[in-house]
């Protein structure tokens, strides 16, 4: 299994600021996504990040507001973009070692926009 | 993906089986049943997953009902660590692997001394 570690664990930011994310992995991973988790609810998938190329967003999800790097097989970073109150959440990096193996997520980033 | 349904809520004993239920009725013959749980403050884990036989490992075992309808998720001796939010989730394998888990609202387990 993979172990992915979040950078930074939890953050108070300005709002119409940005801030970005990192994941990294301990192992090669196929395939990375990003979900976002707001207080008391579950977890939404934003994007899934492609090596090398443009992460595919869900609906709802936006690349001006939530881009994301992929560089190669092990990190991907998500920026939270121009911040507001509502952008508060968990944000979570998950990886998947092999098309049909579980998902293996990190502990999150913990946000608050003030 | 086919849609889930469990429970919002369930209480268990410290020490006994925890049987977490869930409805998959509209499950189609390539999609297999995940389990994962969120403890407090952390990211999801792995529990367990299975087409249509029962599976075991270490950490639970998966019932599955022949029809595939719905499943069980079972926590042999659950302890307090076993507190958290469990989530089960139905997903097509595909080739690609491109996708990304749906998840619902799960079914909040709390284990009592």
């Amino acid at each position: 299994s993979a172990v992915i570690s979040q950078k930074p664990s939890r953050d108070i930011c300005q709002r119409g600021t940005s801030l970005t994310i990192q994941c990294q992995v301990d192992s090669q991973v196929t395939m990375m996504f990003w979900y976002r988790q707001q207080p008391g609810q579950s977890l939404t998938l934003i994007a899934t990040a492609n090596q090398g190329s443009e992460a595919t967003y869900e609906s709802g999800f936006v690349i001006d507001k939530f881009p994301i790097s992929r560089p190669n097989l092990t990190f991907s970073t998500l920026t939270v973009s121009n911040m507001s109150p509502e952008d508060s959440s968990i944000y979570l990096c998950s990886g998947r070692t092999g098309y049909n193996s579980p998902l293996h997520f990190g502990n999150g980033t913990r946000l608050t926009v003030t | 993906d086919a849609k889930t349904t469990q429970p919002p809520s369930m209480d268990c004993a410290e020490g006994r089986a925890a049987n977490l239920p869930c409805n998959h009725s509209t499950i189609s013959g390539n999609e297999y049943v995940y389990w994962y749980r969120q403890i407090h403050s952390q990211g999801p884990q792995y529990i367990i997953h299975g087409l249509k036989n029962n599976e075991t490992n270490e950490m639970a075992s998966l019932i599955i009902t022949e029809d595939r309808k719905s499943s069980t998720l079972i926590l042999p001796h659950a302890t307090l660590r076993d507190t958290a939010v469990y989530y089960c989730i139905v997903r097509f394998h595909s080739g690609g692997g491109a996708d990304g888990l749906t998840f619902g609202k799960g079914t909040h387990l709390i284990i009592q001394p």
